[in-house]
Formats: structure tokens, C-alpha cells, sequence
């Protein structure tokens, strides 16, 4: 299996920062790698899919890179909105396996 | 706009089965995969299983090989979980998800979640 290692697992920011998340495959997945929100009681919600593409209606300010085996997750100019848990998860094979989350919090 | 209703959750001895439901709305559901994951007590997401537009081919975690079973009814527009012999270790929240796509980086992203319904096995 394909072992999804996310850092940091926790951060603390404010409004207004620009945070980065990263998530580091055990083998190369090349942009087989998507980021999800999820805030409390609610389900995963999807940001962006192979590795840099943003869906529909998420804010500019979340962006992704990367290739291969290590990939970044963005936010610029966080938002009240953004404090929430944040999970990669690799496609390229299955079984499909997601890093252990990294919780942004104020 | 896609809805996703997941169902069937509870509290149960070990050993004992549970039948999970996920009813699907909003989009043509006999044309897309869809999939169970599950998200454990200590917040860790781990994918349960898939099963093709069609009913085939179906997939499943190690963890949970022989043990559950995914199926769906494509008149009814709902996919089924059932779980046998569940354990400790099963306890969890459980999602059915809808995959974005059949290719590329879009085969197993998945695109919507239900709300996610809760399995506790315990004694």
C-alpha cells in the first residue's frame, strides 16, 4: 500500500496567513493526489484533485502543487472559514490511502 | 445537485452484521463508481470499498475482505455495506462517496460524500 505521510499534523495561524501544508508519498503517485476540507460533524468536502486542479466554487486562495511523491497544499490570506482539517489522499492505485490530516486552528 | 443519504448505523455487539445504505439523488446513478469510507474515532479516513457503475467490479480493503460486502440497486438508486462478523476495530463513521470520474486523476476522487452514519461495535 501506498503509505500518505501529511506535516505538519497540527498548526496554529490567524486571519490573514498564508499557511502550507505538505503530504509526501512512499512512492510516486504522479498528480494521482487530491485535498479535502473537512470541518467538524460534516463530511470531507473535496478541494482539488490531480494535485493542482480547483473545483467548482473553491476560493482562490487554496492552491496545489507538486508531482511524484511530494505535494503542497496553500492557502493564502486564511479565512475564518478555513480553520477546519485538512486530508490528502492518493489515487494512483488502489487501495486508495489518505495522510493522517493536519488540523489548521487559531 | 447530488445528494448522498447515508443510513443503517448503529450499536452492535461483536460478531453481529449491519446492512448500510447510502440513497443517491441529483445525478445518473447508474453511470458512476461509488465507495465506502469510513473515518475511525481517532479521525483517520480510510477507503472501505468500491464498486463499478455497473455492480462490477467490486474492491475491498484488506481489513475488511470477506467480511463485508458492497453491492447497489441501480432501479433504486442506492448502494448497499453489508457487514458480517463485525469487530472492535470497525467502529467508525461511515461514507459513501460518489467517484468524480472514470479516468485519469479523476478515477477514485470522490467528488461528494454523504453525511456519514456511525457503526459502533462493542460489548
Amino acid at each position: 500500500d501506498i503509505q500518505m505521510t501529511q506535516s505538519p499534523s497540527s498548526l496554529s495561524a490567524s486571519v490573514r496567513d498564508r499557511v502550507t501544508i505538505t503530504c509526501r508519498a512512499s512512492q510516486t503517485i504522479t498528480t494521482h493526489l487530491n485535498w479535502y476540507q473537512q470541518k467538524p460533524g460534516k463530511a470531507p468536502d473535496l478541494l482539488i484533485s490531480g494535485a493542482s486542479i480547483s473545483q467548482t466554487g473553491v476560493p482562490s486562495r487554496f492552491s496545489g502543487s507538486g508531482s511524484g511523491t511530494d505535494f503542497t497544499l496553500t492557502i493564502s490570506n486564511l479565512q475564518p472559514e478555513d480553520f477546519a482539517t485538512y486530508y490528502c489522499q492518493q489515487t494512483y492505485s488502489l487501495p486508495v490511502t489518505f495522510g493522517g490530516g493536519t488540523k489548521v486552528y487559531i | 445537485e447530488v445528494q448522498l443519504v447515508d443510513s443503517g448505523g448503529g450499536l452492535v455487539q461483536p460478531g453481529a452484521s449491519l446492512r448500510l445504505s447510502c440513497a443517491a439523488s441529483g445525478f445518473t446513478f447508474n453511470t458512476y463508481a461509488m465507495a465506502w469510507v469510513r473515518q475511525t474515532p481517532g479521525e483517520r479516513l480510510e477507503w472501505v470499498s468500491s464498486i463499478g457503475s455497473g455492480g462490477v467490479p467490486t474492491n475491498y480493503a484488506d481489513s475488511v475482505m470477506g467480511r463485508f460486502t458492497v453491492s447497489r440497486d441501480n432501479s433504486k438508486n442506492t448502494l448497499y455495506l453489508q457487514m458480517n462478523s463485525l469487530r472492535d476495530e470497525d467502529t467508525a463513521v461511515y461514507f459513501c462517496a460518489k467517484y468524480m470520474g472514470s479516468s485519469g486523476t479523476s478515477l477514485r476522487t470522490f467528488d461528494n460524500w454523504g453525511q456519514g452514519t456511525l457503526v459502533t461495535v462493542a460489548s
